[in-house]
This record gives C-alpha cells, sequence and structure tokens, in this order.
C-alpha cells in the first residue's frame, strides 16, 4: 500500500506568478483535501475532492482551484501569487464512507516560498 | 460551528514524565476527533481519533486520549515521554458532511533528558 506522496517537496516562486502542486493519494482512497499551514500554525483547509468534484471550500480565494483526476491524484493551483501564500502545502487523502468518519492520511508536503 | 482549543502552545516535561497535551473542542453535533503529530519539516502523522463507541482510544507510540463529552476535552497522555516524542501535536475535528477538519494551533512538545 503506497502513501500520499506530493511533489514537488520545496518550490520558489515570485509575486504574481502562478503555481501547481501535486498529489498522489493513497492506494484505494476516493477523496482528497489540501490544507495550507503557515509557520507557526494549524492546517487551514482550503477544499476537498471527491469523484473529481469540489465537496467543500475553505475561506480561500478563488485564485485558490484545484482538480481530481479518475485516478483520485490530484493538483492544487494558486495563481496571482502573493507573499501570504508561502506556507507548507498539505494534501491528505481519505476514503469517504457513508457515516462521517473518514480518516485523512497526509503527504509530507510542499513548502512554497513566494518572493 | 466546530472549533478546537488547545491549551499551551509549549510544553516541557522530562524523559520518563508524564505527557498531558490538552484539547477542547466545540460541536454543534456528535464529534470525531483526531491528534496528529508533525515532526519538524513532515506532514502531519496520525496518532488516534475517536468517532463512537470507547471513549478512551489507543493511538500509536504508546499515546491515548479519553473523549470526555461533559467536559468537551479530547486530552492526550503518555505515561513516560521519550525523546523522540519531540514534536507538534495537533487536535483537529472532524466538521460536518463535507468531511473537513478544523484543527487547533497546536502544542509543541518538548522533552528534556
Amino acid at each position: 500500500e503506497t502513501g500520499v506522496t506530493q511533489s514537488p517537496t520545496h518550490l520558489i516562486k515570485t509575486r504574481g506568478q502562478q503555481v501547481t502542486l501535486r498529489c498522489s493519494s493513497q492506494s484505494g482512497h476516493n477523496t482528497v483535501s489540501w490544507y495550507q499551514q503557515a509557520l507557526g500554525q494549524g492546517p487551514q483547509f482550503i477544499f476537498q475532492y471527491y469523484r473529481e468534484e469540489e465537496n467543500g471550500r475553505g475561506n480561500f480565494p478563488p485564485r485558490f482551484s484545484g482538480l481530481q483526476f479518475p485516478n483520485y491524484s490530484s493538483e492544487l493551483n494558486v495563481n496571482a501569487l502573493e507573499l501570504d501564500d508561502s506556507a507548507l502545502y498539505l494534501c491528505a487523502s481519505s476514503l469517504r464512507t457513508s457515516a462521517n468518519t473518514d480518516t485523512q492520511y497526509f503527504g509530507p508536503g510542499t513548502r512554497l516560498t513566494v518572493l | 460551528a466546530q472549533s478546537v482549543t488547545q491549551l499551551g502552545s509549549h510544553v516541557s516535561v522530562s524523559e520518563g514524565a508524564l505527557v498531558l497535551l490538552r484539547c477542547n473542542y466545540s460541536s454543534s453535533v456528535p464529534p470525531y476527533l483526531f491528534w496528529y503529530v508533525q515532526y519538524p519539516n513532515q506532514g502531519l502523522q496520525l496518532l488516534l481519533k475517536y468517532t463512537t463507541g470507547a471513549t478512551l482510544v489507543k493511538g500509536i507510540n504508546g499515546f491515548e486520549a479519553e473523549f470526555k463529552k461533559s467536559e468537551t476535552s479530547f486530552h492526550l497522555t503518555k505515561p513516560s515521554a521519550h525523546m523522540s516524542d519531540a514534536a507538534e501535536y495537533f487536535c483537529a475535528v472532524n466538521a460536518g458532511n463535507n468531511r473537513k477538519l478544523i484543527w487547533g494551533l497546536g502544542t509543541s512538545l518538548a522533552v528534556n533528558p
């Protein structure tokens, strides 16, 4: 069973640029959630994808967008980067069940630095 | 709305001492609660979770937590701290139908020799 993987591990961009982060979900999982973790803070929910559809969104502007592919991998896209976008971006995969007891398993994260 | 409060942003214990990390939650629906650990420059690793049933939950690395509905708490404990336990610990609550996790701000655990 393979775990959640993310790429790249580190990324440096400048203000105004666009970035794409990638996540491969754990084998057998059908749901991917993305979180932003600023330095010294807890993770903040960006959005979740289930069966290629967005299934909930946190308080992030539209320049944060995502995709989920048929193999359940996912991308997070951020346009018009701002300095405050510098953070660790975490992807978590889970198997959605009828009960509300999904457990999310996290990848190692992508550290994004915006200069 | 759901929320999580972790009391104490920094906790320091001696090796071999009891570890107690506090978490209180607020939820309008029966909560599902989680503890995750984060080592420096790494992602989050699940320690344990409470969904339903037994209120004392055992996790990995000797940690356990007890769900106390009357106190809206889910404190994490370990009888004897090890140097390798030094890390950031996060408590989270599952918030409703979209399964998103609401997180506390984290507690940094230091273990002194």
